[in-house]
C-alpha cells in the first residue's frame, strides 16, 4: 500500500521564478492539504482540495494555486517566488473532507529560493 | 498564525527515562493530534484524541487531553535513542482537516 509521494524531494529556483510541486495521496484517499513549514516552524496550512475544488484556505496569498485531479493527486504552485518562500512543502491526504481522521504526511518537497 | 504552543521546546534525558511533552491552544476543538518528524522529513502521525476523550495509550505512548485547560501532554515512557524527533501537536477545530501546529517539542535520547 503506497504512502503519500512528493515530487520533487529537492528544487532550487531564483527569485521571480515559478515552481510546481506534485503530490500523490495514499491509496483510498481523497482529500489533500498543503502545508508549508519555515526551517525550525511547525507546518502551516496552505489549503485543501477535496473533490477537485480548494475547500479551504490559510492565510497565503494569491501566488499559491493548486489543484486536484480526478485521480485524487493534487498540485501546488507558486507564482512569483521569494525568498521567504524557501521551506519544506508538505502535502498530507485523508479520506472525506468532514470526517477528520488522520492525515498521512508525505517526505516532502525542500523548496530553495536563492 | 500557531494555535498551539509546546513546552518545553526542547528536552534532552538518557535511554530508558520518560518524556513528557505538553501542548496549550487557543480555540475549542474537536480534536488534537500528536505527530512526530525526524530530522526535517515528513510527519509522522502519532495519536489522535478527540475533544469528549481525556486520555488514550498506544504502546509506549500516552496522550491526556484537557478541554478545560486547553491543554495536552504527551508521554513516552522508556524512551529510545530512535524517539529523538521533533514532536507537534495539530489541533483541528471543525472536524475540517485543517490542522494548526505548534512549534514543536525537540526531544534528544541520548544513549
Amino acid at each position: 500500500d503506497a504512502g503519500v509521494t512528493q515530487s520533487p524531494t529537492h528544487l532550487i529556483k531564483t527569485r521571480g521564478q515559478q515552481v510546481t510541486l506534485r503530490c500523490s495521496p495514499k491509496s483510498g484517499h481523497d482529500t489533500v492539504s498543503w502545508y508549508q513549514q519555515a526551517l525550525g516552524q511547525g507546518p502551516q496550512f496552505i489549503f485543501q482540495y477535496y473533490e477537485e475544488e480548494e475547500r479551504q484556505r490559510g492565510n497565503f496569498p494569491d501566488r499559491f494555486s493548486g489543484h486536484q485531479f480526478p485521480n485524487y493527486s493534487s498540485e501546488l504552485n507558486v507564482n512569483a517566488l521569494l525568498l521567504g518562500d524557501s521551506a519544506l512543502y508538505l502535502c498530507a491526504s485523508s479520506l472525506g473532507v468532514k470526517l477528520a481522521g488522520t492525515q498521512y504526511f508525505g517526505p516532502g518537497t525542500r523548496l530553495t529560493v536563492l | 498564525s500557531q494555535q498551539g504552543e509546546e513546552d518545553p521546546q526542547a528536552l534532552s534525558i538518557q535511554e530508558g527515562e520518560n518524556a513528557t511533552m505538553n501542548c496549550s491552544y487557543k480555540t475549542s476543538i474537536n480534536n488534537l493530534q500528536w505527530y512526530r518528524q525526524n530530522s526535517g522529513r515528513g510527519l509522522v502521525h502519532l495519536i489522535l484524541i478527540r475533544s469528549n476523550e481525556r486520555e488514550k495509550h498506544s504502546g509506549r505512548l500516552r496522550v491526556t487531553l484537557d478541554t478545560s485547560k486547553k491543554s495536552s501532554s504527551l508521554l513516552i515512557t522508556a524512551s529510545r535513542a530512535a524517539d529523538t524527533a521533533s514532536y507537534f501537536c495539530a489541533t483541528d477545530r471543525g472536524n475540517t482537516g485543517k490542522l494548526i501546529f505548534g512549534q514543536g517539542t525537540t526531544l534528544q535520547v541520548k544513549p
